[in-house]
């Protein structure tokens, strides 16, 4: 199974931009790169997800690389509420088309 | 918009007590995943079922049966409850198709003693 490698934690400012790194070098062709993130005491949220191009959403944009070894989740304005842990999960398991979650980052946002 | 519910939210059990947690969702979605969380830790797939009438196991099945009852509900059921088995349960949805993105529950939090 391709893996991803997330940075622990970050600290960002409010109401500055974010960009949350996930390198996954052993990615394959047809792997899609999927962002959740998970708030305190609460479930997983569907963030984005992408294949080779960037995509963007009302939550948040998703650069990937040209040779699709890492990706980048930006939010353009974090807020107290983007305070969570963020998940880099590439493609689905076969068959199941279940996630499959690692650590993540935790992203802490001051005021 | 209720999207998936949980039930209970929270629960203590004695070891080898039985329980089964529900899960219900109403965006007439095919799949259903139960999912597992220890603490400081990512989910790990318990169960899954593609379809209505079809359930499979997942990473860590082992301690844990579940039914689709309907297209709606899918149930997670411990016959005899571990301390091993304390952990947030959630439960998600998706619609066929690949990638298409799993919408989840708030969770049960199961506590065995």
């Amino acid at each position: 199974d391709a893996k991803t490698t997330q940075p622990n934690s970050m600290e960002s400012n409010e109401e500055e931009p974010v960009h949350l790194p996930c390198n996954h070098s052993t990615i394959s062709g047809t792997d899609y790169i999927h962002w959740y993130r998970q708030l305190p005491s609460q479930g997983p949220e569907y963030v984005i997800h992408g294949l080779t191009s960037n995509v963007n959403n009302r939550m948040a944009s998703l650069a990937i690389a040209e040779d699709r070894k890492s990706s980048t989740l930006i939010l353009h304005r974090a807020t107290l509420r983007d305070a969570a842990v963020y998940y880099c999960i590439l493609g689905l398991d076969t068959g199941r088309r279940a996630l499959t979650f690692g650590s993540g980052t935790r992203l802490q946002v001051q005021p | 918009n209720a999207g998936v519910t949980q039930t209970p939210k929270f629960q203590v059990l004695k070891t080898g007590q039985s329980m089964t947690l529900q899960c219900a969702q109403d965006m007439n979605h095919n799949s259903m995943y139960w999912y597992r969380q220890d603490p400081g830790m990512g989910l790990r797939l318990i169960y899954y079922s593609a379809s209505e009438g079809t359930t499979d196991k997942g990473e860590v099945p082992n301690g844990y049966n579940v039914s689709r009852l309907n297209k709606r509900e899918f149930s997670l059921r411990l016959e005899s409850a571990a301390p091993s088995q304390t952990s947030v349960y959630f439960c998600a949805s998706s619609s066929l198709g690949s990638n298409q993105p799993q919408h989840f529950g708030d969770g049960t939090r199961l506590s065995i003693l």
